[in-house]
């Protein structure tokens, strides 16, 4: 089945650096969303990627659907504590219905 | 608050034993996924429901089973629990069967002892 690579596993950074993940996969999607999971909470839906080379913001976050269809990334601007999470990287299974494989995560923490 | 509403938010059974995890939807929204999550396996995808009706299977064991009802609420029932079983359970909603924008409730803690 299709699996989605995240890289790093987890990032140790300085309150106000700037952060870039990237996800990847062996297969083509043709969507890419991008998750938060707070500690002892579900994930939340940052943003949504549609169409290839799409560069989409949301506040400090952004998050580009990469040309070749086959990878994703997110990058947070100036980080700050609230930052600290797990993000998820996902797509649709076989890029067919709405069922949706997730990456293994990348793990952030921010230092005050 | 996402408006998804998952309980119980823990639970500790011992092995050989059956639970029900239950979720509420989003209001509006007529499709429920389960998920689970494991240090070890990620999120993984298990059963899909829309409208009553189960829509899309993925990596659901057999003894493991959903449904949803005419008042759109879902169950998880596992039964025959494992100590492997312990894990996070996510239910996600969404409007639609076409929408890939979930909302996820906070998800069951199950420990299995």
């Amino acid at each position: 089945g299709q699996q989605l690579n995240q890289n790093p596993q987890s990032m140790f950074i300085q309150e106000g650096e700037d952060v870039s993940m990237n996800c990847t996969s062996s297969s083509i999607f043709n969507t890419w969303l991008w998750y938060k999971q707070d500690p002892g909470e579900g994930p939340v839906l940052l943003i949504a990627l549609y169409k290839a080379g799409e560069l989409t913001s949301n506040g400090r976050l952004t998050a580009q659907f990469g040309i070749t269809r086959k990878d994703s990334f997110l990058n947070i601007s100036a980080s700050i504590p609230s930052d600290v999470g797990i993000y998820f990287c996902a797509g649709p299974q076989n890029n067919a219905g709405n069922m949706l494989t997730f990456g293994g995560g990348t793990r952030l923490m921010v230092k005050p | 608050d996402s408006g998804v509403t998952q309980t119980p938010k823990h639970l500790i059974t011992a092995t050989g034993q059956r639970v029900t995890l239950r979720c509420s939807p989003r209001s509006g929204d007529l499709s429920v996924y389960w998920y689970q999550q494991s240090l070890d396996q990620g999120l993984q995808f298990l059963i899909q429901y829309y409208n009553g009706e189960e829509r899309a299977k993925g990596n659901i064991l057999e003894r493991f089973s959903a449904q949803q009802f005419p008042d759109l609420h879902s169950e998880l029932n596992l039964s025959s629990l494992e100590l492997g079983d312990s894990a996070l359970y996510f239910c996600a909603s969404s409007q639609n069967t076409g929408s890939m924008r979930y909302t996820f409730g906070s998800g069951t803690r199950l420990t299995v002892v």
